[in-house]
């Protein structure tokens, strides 16, 4: 049962504009979500992370929108650079739990920023 | 300084081997993980280990033995290889283990079973 889903597998944004990512999640004990970026041949890098208790969490050109109702958080990069080109993996806690072993991944989304 | 490695990057055997991933953390965190990446990207836990004790076995067959001989350390040995076993094996750490806590992931080993 795939309770964190990103269901596009791919996106193409062009240099300069804002890259949109989104991620789905099913299981409504998930409160805490993390944003990783992973490079060919490496492993994932935290880049951004949001509590429940917040709709919105900015780093720099990143930013964390996070919708309890729609179970709906999407990861907004602006401008895109070329350097973004990655694939982003959204994961989740359910912070009840008490430990991190039951972070819970998506399948990732390869973003392609263009010149 | 790379904060988690692992060694090999590639590993390419026959079924029925046996294979030892490596993995060393110098950020001083308590707990590690081995992660399995299988053709789908799928990314999961299969073991925790806090401070040298296992605390999570996600179901995973016991052909797969990890060993913590420190907190710093934990490696994953994996008996009479089979052709499902062929997939990319992450190892991380956090501080203490709790949620919330932000992971830190090694680059990566990449298992090919022939």
């Amino acid at each position: 049962d795939q309770q964190v889903k990103q269901n596009s597998p791919s996106l193409s944004v062009q240099e300069g504009r804002i890259s949109i990512l989104n991620c789905d999640y099913t299981n409504s004990m998930f409160d805490y979500f993390l944003w990783y970026k992973k490079y060919p041949a490496e492993g994932p890098t935290f880049l951004i992370s949001i509590s429940s208790i917040k709709d919105k969490n900015e780093d720099g050109r990143f930013t964390v929108f996070l919708n309890k109702s729609a179970k709906h958080l999407s990861l907004h990069i602006v401008p895109s650079q070329p350097g973004d080109s990655a694939v982003y993996f959204c994961a989740a806690y359910a912070t009840f739990t008490g430990t991190a072993s039951k972070l819970t991944f998506g399948t990732g989304t390869r973003l392609q920023v263009t010149l | 300084d790379t904060a988690v490695s692992q060694t090999p990057k590639y590993l390419v055997t026959q079924m029925g081997n046996d294979k030892s991933i490596k993995c060393e953390q110098n950020l001083g965190h308590d707990t590690m993980y081995w992660y399995k990446q299988d053709s789908k990207k799928f990314l999961k836990i299969m073991f925790s280990y806090n401070n040298k004790e296992l605390i999570i076995n996600e179901t995973v067959p016991n052909r797969f033995s990890p060993k913590s001989p420190d907190k710093a350390h934990l490696n994953l040995h994996i008996n009479s290889l089979e052709l499902g076993d062929s997939a990319v094996y992450f190892c991380a750490s956090s501080l203490q283990g709790r949620a919330n806590e932000k992971l830190f992931f090694g680059s990566g080993t990449q298992l090919s079973v022939l």
